[in-house]
């Protein structure tokens, strides 16, 4: 299996612009969570889905936060406009069969508001 | 309030020991407990999940215990390697709480 992937791998942006993170979390997997990790705040669940559906946001920072799961192979978060302090790495991960199940990560995308 | 420390953040041994890694919690009706490495600029990888039921999990060169009652992990690696050096990170998942608690993280680093 491919594991979870993510794109794209970096993203740098100027402040007000729109921001589109894709994630394909691994085939099977029921659940999938969308995380940020800074150097402050370490790793923050933002939002979960369970066969597609959001199930928990209330870790979205603001209503500049959005995310989606259109189908059970993609998943995008978006921040529309963005800001300097959206900086950080974005972390997609998935579980098979339950919330409490072992999650796996992807590489994360690493983005920077200018 | 549910917390978990890793102690240290930081270790530095030489290639071919074997260590320890810690991992405390607050209350121990824990559901189960997860560690990973993070590599830099990299993201996160699954080593062993420990349910709140076992005590202990092996995978390799790396095994992991669970104490409830005292609120302890371990992470055993044994032989280390220079590629082993890494940040390693421990989340706990209570029964009252789906989310992983994370700890700060321990940053391994093994000298050749």
């Amino acid at each position: 299996d491919a594991g979870v992937i993510q794109s794209p791998r970096h993203e740098v942006t100027e402040m007000g612009q729109e921001v589109t993170l894709r994630c394909k979390p691994i085939s099977g997997h029921d659940y999938l969570f969308w995380y940020r990790q800074t150097m402050m705040r370490g790793l923050e669940l933002l939002i979960y889905f369970n066969n597609n559906v959001p199930i928990d946001d209330s870790g979205m920072p603001e209503d500049r936060f959005s995310a989606k799961m259109p189908n059970a192979s993609f998943s995008t978060l978006k921040i529309q406009p963005s800001e300097p302090r959206d900086s950080a790495v974005y972390f997609c991960a998935s579980s098979l069969a339950s919330v409490f199940g072992e999650q796996f990560f992807g590489p994360g995308t690493r983005l920077t508001v200018l | 309030k549910q917390e978990v420390t890793q102690i240290p953040a930081a270790l530095s041994v030489p290639e071919g020991e074997n260590l320890v890694l810690n991992c405390s919690f607050t209350d121990s009706a824990i559901y189960n407990l997860q560690w990973f490495r993070q590599d830099p600029g990299k993201g996160l990888t699954s080593l062993l999940l420990i349910q709140s039921s076992q005590r202990e999990q092996t995978s390799g060169r790396l095994n992991a215990s669970l104490d409830k009652s005292s609120g302890r992990s371990t992470l055993y690696i044994a032989a280390s390697q220079p590629g082993d050096s890494a940040t390693y990170l421990c989340a706990v998942r209570w029964d009252s709480n789906y989310q992983l608690i994370w700890g700060a993280g321990t940053k391994l680093i093994i000298k050749p």
